[in-house]
């Protein structure tokens, strides 16, 4: 079992760049959530899909989409990066019907230069 | 709405001593749950525990336990024996419980642990 897997891990783009980051899980959990981590404000939720075909904005939607590919696969996408979306993303996945917790993955550094 | 507060952004312990992580809470969620993250230097998400709020009996994990005091808002994090391995961040979080929630997790800001040998 890999878990939550996210590509890439690291990754520096030019302000007006788009790009998407990749997320999947093989635990076959209905719920999946995109975070991101700055300094001193811990995580804040991106977005999130509670089942497979739905999603909802989180705490701070502006300047993403995202994409629930199947149940396995949820996208981040940066349309066009601006430096304050320099952050750790982390990806999480959790089965609420079973489990309370959020299952995250290695996180992905990226850079807005 | 949910927030949760760490007042402590950072923590030192000797090896082998108890260390407690503070965590205070608000929320208009009749259910609601708790949990306890540790990031280690390594930049990962760990779950370490959890705390229903309709539990009767506070949760352990090993040598992690969860002082829960409901009337005060608190959850509390208590680490006994502490190990070197035990120094990274620690991240307490809640989410509501009750029908119509949505499953978000809000997380404090956290609190940097160092273990002193």
């Amino acid at each position: 079992n890999a878990g939550v897997t996210q590509t890439p891990k690291f990754q520096v783009l030019k302000t007006g760049q788009s790009m998407t980051l990749q997320c999947a899980q093989d635990m076959n959990h209905n719920s999946m959530y995109w975070y991101r981590q700055d300094p001193g404000m811990g995580l804040r939720l991106i977005y999130y899909s509670a089942s497979e075909g739905t999603t909802d904005k989180g705490e701070v939607p502006n300047g993403y989409n995202v994409s629930r590919l199947n149940k396995r696969e949820f996208s981040l996408r940066l349309e066009s990066a601006a430096p304050s979306q320099t952050s750790v993303y982390f990806c999480a996945s959790s089965e609420p019907a079973v489990q309370y917790e959020q299952y995250f993955g290695p996180g992905t550094r990226l850079t807005v230069t | 709405a949910q927030k949760i507060t760490q007042t402590q952004p950072g923590m030192f312990v000797q090896e082998k001593e108890a260390v407690t992580l503070d965590c205070t809470y608000d929320t208009s969620d009749p259910s609601y749950g708790l949990f306890w993250y540790k990031q280690p230097s390594s930049g990962e998400m760990i779950f370490l525990i959890y705390q229903g709020s309709y539990d009767q009996q506070n949760a352990t994990e090993g040598r992690y336990s969860l002082n829960f005091q409901k009337a005060r808002k608190s959850a509390n994090l208590v680490i006994s024996a502490s190990q070197l391995g035990d120094s990274a961040m620690y991240f307490c979080a809640m989410r509501g419980l009750s029908g119509g929630s949505n499953y978000k997790l809000t997380f404090g800001k956290g609190t940097l642990l160092t273990v002193n040998p």
